[in-house]
């Protein structure tokens, strides 16, 4: 099946700097990509749809300035955590689909952000 | 997006037969039924999905209901390794929403030895 990875799966980073998390598509080309935030002990929350060459729309109560997403080629999404404080530790994970329609979505094997 | 029910969680014995249960009775006709399983630490994983017939593939069965009311999703042996939270999500055929998944709070599955 179709594979999605992320990199890194974990990074430890301190207070106020930026975390970059890359999502890529490594057999198929993906115009859109799905950017999600889990906590402990809860469900995925969506944060913000990527779409390649275009602004990501996000989610409300989404700081778009916070979460920078960059769809730069078709199979390359970036999420930057910019200014990182402890609130944003958690797994974050991106998906994307091979086609439309009622596809089945693959997912990244997710990132684990921890802000010290 | 049509919300779904799951129970909270689900124990099993290895090699048995596991029903995951999933209520939608909001559903909308252009609504397939689409499950997901995330292991521990993990990113959710496909598992099955299906519009109005039952479903079977390599990793489980997917029976819906006649009214398409609710639907159970069919581990036929259960293995250590099915351990994981199972997400029953409600996508409209339509693509409106295209790729965007909801997801629920989902059974987490435990199986014995």
């Amino acid at each position: 099946g179709a594979v999605v990875s992320q990199h890194p799966s974990w990074v430890i980073c301190k207070s106020g700097t930026s975390v970059k998390i890359e999502c890529r598509s490594l057999d198929f080309q993906a115009t859109t990509m799905f950017w999600y935030r889990q906590f402990p002990k809860q469900s995925l929350m969506l944060m913000a749809t990527s779409n390649e060459g275009s602004k990501a729309t996000y989610e409300q109560g989404v700081e778009k300035d916070k979460f920078l997403i960059n769809h730069a080629s078709l199979t390359l999404s970036t999420l930057t955590v910019t200014s990182a404080h402890p609130e944003d530790s958690s797994f974050y994970i991106c998906s994307a689909e091979k086609g439309r329609m009622n596809t089945e979505a693959f997912f990244g094997q997710g990132t684990r952000l921890t802000v010290v | 997006d049509a919300k779904t029910t799951q129970p909270n969680s689900m124990e099993s014995n290895e090699e048995e037969p596991v029903h995951l249960p999933c209520n939608h009775s909001t559903i909308s006709g252009t609504d397939y039924i689409h499950w997901y399983r995330q292991l521990p630490s993990q990113g959710p994983e496909y598992v099955i999905h299906g519009l109005t017939s039952n479903v079977n593939n390599r990793m489980a069965s997917l029976a819906i209901a006649e009214d398409r009311k609710s639907s159970t999703l069919i581990l036929h042996r259960a293995t250590l390794r099915d351990a994981a939270v199972y997400y029953c999500i409600l996508r409209d055929v339509r693509g409106t929403s295209y790729g965007k998944l909801t997801f629920g709070q989902g059974t987490i599955l435990t199986v014995h030895p």
